[in-house]
């Protein structure tokens, strides 16, 4: 168990809608990512927020966005649903930069 | 562009010898460097990590070992057991953009007893 929790673990929904997916970092951690896995692109990060604040941006669209509360715990908001948005999506948590980053167990979504 | 490469996708070894999982790397930004282990329908394990000050990185039977002007890095676990059967996967970090972690595709291991 890495400590960041994810919710909710599948998600099934229809194209057109929108979507949220929350993480609770590891207690004590700053640091918020996330990253898509699919089955073509891989592991690719998509943004960062440290201690509420947007820090680095990746391949992200602009139907996505994300952000992290005061609790610390960030959530990922996905809109006008596609079917190539089917993916696995994974939070991690850090303690700051240039340490490790613990990955939670992902939310799967299938868009219909 | 892959800026992240596992040229193989897959790896066999029997159980007690050693594995050397591979990985090269295009962009000189990049100053750490982790592998993870990833099992189905779970979240990338950390594993090791190296700085790109250090060439060689232990801890018990894994090593990773950064050779920075081929740009190229290695694990190697000694000795592999049937349990260390997972994908691996290296990423890379620049060092001006936090902890944005950049992937490889991923090496499959197979360790046979």
């Amino acid at each position: 168990d890495s400590g960041v929790t994810q919710t909710p673990k599948h998600l099934i929904t229809a194209t057109g809608q929108r979507v949220t997916l929350r993480c609770s970092p590891r207690s004590g951690d700053l640091s918020v990512y996330w990253y898509q896995q699919s089955l073509d692109q891989g592991l690719q990060f998509l943004i960062q927020y440290y201690n509420g604040e947007e820090r680095a941006k990746g391949n992200i669209l602009e139907r996505f966005s994300a952000q992290q509360f005061p609790d610390l715990h960030s959530e990922l908001n996905l809109s006008s649903l596609e079917l190539g948005d089917s993916a696995l999506y994974f939070c991690a948590s850090s303690v700051g930069s240039k340490t490790e980053a613990f990955f939670g167990q992902g939310t799967r979504l299938t868009v219909v | 562009d892959q800026q992240v490469k596992q040229n193989s996708p897959s790896l066999s070894v029997q159980e007690g010898r050693i594995s050397i999982l591979n990985c090269d790397y295009t962009n000189s930004m990049f100053d750490y460097f982790l592998w993870y282990k990833k099992y189905p329908a779970e979240g990338p394990t950390f594993l090791i990590s190296i700085s790109s000050i250090k060439d060689k990185n232990e801890d018990g039977r894994f090593t990773v070992f950064l050779n920075k002007s081929a740009k190229h890095l290695s694990l190697h676990i000694v000795p592999s057991q049937p349990g260390d059967s997972a994908v691996y996967f290296c990423a890379a970090s620049p060092n001006n953009a936090g902890n944005m972690l950049t992937f490889g595709g991923g090496t499959r291991l197979m360790v046979k007893p």
